[in-house]
């Protein structure tokens, strides 16, 4: 079965840090992947997006993801974090299906 | 444009009672899913319609879970007999089609079930 793992559960970083959060998923054949963010209060919103091509993918606000298709692995990366982006933040793959399958999700905390 | 909505926002219900959460998808969006989003659960895939094919009933947990999508418009996830596993948020989501995924799926504010 297709799954999704995100070993960072809760990260605080202080602004202007760098942001890795780790994303892997199970599934041998062609995946669409994502990362949505979800904002205290708010709805899930999608943050970037992968089908094909150019596997280092651009987001809204900054952020970027890298698909390594040999590492099964769509790590989500801001050079330099800042207090608005303290939310959640949830990778999803979707493999054959049109369902999104997603991981546990990451808490985000960005102190001043 | 509006979004998806979702009522009522926040459910609270004894156990054993039957609960009906509604979703109103984007205008003109053919697609529509159901998740869970449970306590360090992440989002779980319910249900989701396509058009007038037949939903795909996968993910509902037990036989007392169900959908309906009327005139290929606004969707109804019932709870039979609610436990209190069942707690938890409901997000409805839609996109423009399911074809292989790649369509972005919008997501509503949830509804937020507590059964007591």
């Amino acid at each position: 079965a297709q799954s999704v793992s995100q070993h960072n559960h809760h990260v605080i970083l202080s602004e202007a840090a760098s942001l890795e959060l780790g994303c892997n998923y199970s599934y041998g054949g062609t995946v669409n992947l994502f990362w949505y963010v979800q904002y205290p209060g708010q709805h899930l919103q999608l943050l970037l997006k992968y089908f094909s091509g150019d596997p280092l993918v651009k987001g809204i606000k900054g952020f970027e993801a890298e698909f390594i298709k040999s590492k099964f692995s769509f790590n989500l990366r801001k050079p330099s974090v800042q207090w608005s982006d303290t939310a959640e933040y949830f990778c999803a793959v979707n493999a054959g299906t049109d369902k999104l399958i997603f991981g546990t999700g990451t808490r985000l905390q960005v102190f001043p | 444009g509006a979004g998806v909505s979702q009522s009522p926002s926040n459910k609270v219900t004894e156990k054993g009672k039957d609960v009906e959460l509604r979703c109103d998808p984007i205008s003109g969006h053919t697609a529509l899913y159901w998740y869970r989003q449970s306590l360090g659960q992440g989002l779980e895939f319910l249900i989701y319609f396509q058009g007038n094919s037949a939903p795909d009933k996968s993910g509902l947990p037990s036989d007392r879970f169900s959908a309906e999508r009327t005139g290929g418009s606004v969707s109804t996830l019932t709870i039979q007999r609610t436990q209190q596993e069942d707690s938890a948020v409901y997000l409805c989501a839609s996109s423009t089609q399911a074809s292989g995924g790649i369509y972005e799926q919008y997501f509503g504010p949830g509804t937020r079930l507590t059964v007591t």
